[in-house]
């Protein structure tokens, strides 16, 4: 079993829909999660930062950890064809050595 | 602000032969990652320095995997001799400070064994 579980679409909305990204992880240690963004031959982006459990929002993102159930998800609001990407999940333990593991990714691709 | 610099962007090689690849992180970074990204997949880290010297190299296959960074800046990974499964996206990042951590990330060199 991997220890973070990611659906890897593809994922194919309209513009302008709701989209939810999600991932599963099994070790319970982890306490930082983020959401990185990979465009087609690029270096993944940093999107939202979470520490522990909670929502975070920043513009049309909106970030949220429930560590009971080891689930994080990635709610892209209005979504637009430049939003057309891989979506990867990262998290990584409270320590200072701050290496990531990251998800497979989610292709995800928006209808103009 | 200048971004994590890679060369070269893409590489063919056969197999058995040896390649390098180079990561010139954003300036004043201290931690520098290389990480493996097969297709389809998520990044794997295979080494993490802190300036020059090494924190974690628990994932690198160090019967043909090495890596350096002299003088505490750019960094070298090398691969010798390189295995078919060796193609893939190989990234280097760097550590900066935003609220808890970002690390950014070069844009990768595509490496295809033959």
């Amino acid at each position: 079993q991997k220890e973070v579980e990611q659906d890897p679409g593809p994922l194919s909305v309209p513009e302008g829909a709701i989209v939810s990204l999600n991932c599963t992880y099994s070790n319970s240690a982890f306490q930082y999660f983020m959401w990185y963004r990979q465009y087609s031959r690029k270096g993944p982006e940093l999107l939202m930062y979470t520490y522990s459990s909670g929502n975070k929002e920043d513009g049309r993102f909106t970030a949220q950890v429930d560590k009971s159930s080891k689930y994080i998800s990635l709610f892209i609001r209005d979504s637009q064809p430049s939003d057309s990407a891989t979506y990867l999940c990262a998290m990584r333990l409270d320590t200072g050595r701050r290496a990531l593991t990251f998800g497979s990714g989610t292709r995800l691709q928006v209808q103009p | 602000e200048a971004g994590v610099a890679q060369s070269p962007r893409y590489k063919i090689i056969e197999k058995r032969q040896s390649v390098a690849f180079w990561c010139n992180p954003i300036s004043g970074h201290a931690t520098l990652y290389w990480y493996q990204q097969i297709l389809g997949q998520g990044p794997k880290l295979l080494i993490q320095f802190q300036n020059n010297g090494v924190v974690d190299d628990s994932q690198l296959p160090k019967d043909r995997f090495s890596a350096e960074r002299l003088k505490g800046v750019d960094s070298t990974l090398k691969i010798q001799p390189a295995k078919l499964e060796d193609s893939a996206v190989y990234l280097c990042a760097s550590l900066g400070v935003r609220g808890g951590d970002t690390q950014y990330f070069g844009p990768g060199t595509r490496l295809t064994v033959l």
